[in-house]
């Protein structure tokens, strides 16, 4: 299974602002996906992100609110813009491995005040 | 969409008593299953996956039952231990169409020693 790495683990952050958050890979990997994890919640997929192509974003996520950037085979990052309190989550990258299974990275814990 | 749903939200077992946690899945197209544990403050951890072509699977301590008929998926854990409290999810997809995974709502599970 992959090795995966998020950056930063938990961040407190202010109404209005933007957070990037990092997803770093210790292999090469076609498929990578960001997904959100309220509170007491499950998963929910914000959107796929291979690289040479633009992400391919789920009903109810939009671009302009989640930018990606895939620039190559072992790193991506997610921003959440203009953050409000209701994107306090936990923010998760996964990969997809060679059998089809997802792997997932320890999680970003986001709190906007 | 397609919703994947758990019976239990909560489990308690004793230490050593044999755990089952349910999952029912909608999508009558999924052909591949993934159990996740999630301990509190981490990523989800893969455990098991079943495809459809399959009723059963093993692993170390633990057993994956898919009954396509009725679309239910169960986890089996043998010799529950205090390590394996958690919450755990189920997830499906259809590999033939390429669809994302589906997460169920997540059971949590409680080993009482």
């Amino acid at each position: 299974s992959a090795v995966i790495s998020q950056k930063p683990s938990r961040d407190i952050c202010q109404r209005g602002t933007s957070l990037t958050i990092q997803c770093q890979v210790d292999s090469q990997v076609t498929m990578m996906f960001w997904y959100r994890q309220q509170p007491g919640q499950s998963l929910t997929l914000i959107a796929t992100a291979n690289q040479g192509s633009e992400a391919t974003y789920e009903s109810g996520f939009v671009i302009d609110k989640f930018p990606i950037s895939r620039p190559n085979l072992t790193f991506s990052t997610l921003t959440v813009s203009n953050m409000s309190p209701e994107d306090s989550s936990i923010y998760l990258c996964s990969v997809e491995g060679a059998t089809d299974t997802q792997y997932f990275g320890p999680g970003t814990r986001l709190t906007v005040l | 969409g397609e919703s994947v749903g758990l019976h239990l939200p909560t489990l308690s077992v004793q230490e050593g008593d044999n755990s089952i946690i349910n999952c029912a899945y909608s999508n009558s197209a999924s052909d591949y299953f993934i159990w996740y544990k999630q301990e509190s403050g981490k990523g989800p951890q893969f455990i098991i996956d079943i495809r459809s072509n399959m009723d059963k699977r093993q692993g170390q301590r633990v057993t994956v039952l898919l009954n396509k008929t009725v679309k239910h998926l169960s986890l089996q854990i043998a010799a529950t231990q205090p390590g394996d409290s958690a919450v755990y999810f189920c997830a499906d997809c259809a590999l033939v169409g390429n669809t994302p995974l589906v997460f169920g709502k997540g059971t949590r599970l409680s080993v009482i020693a």
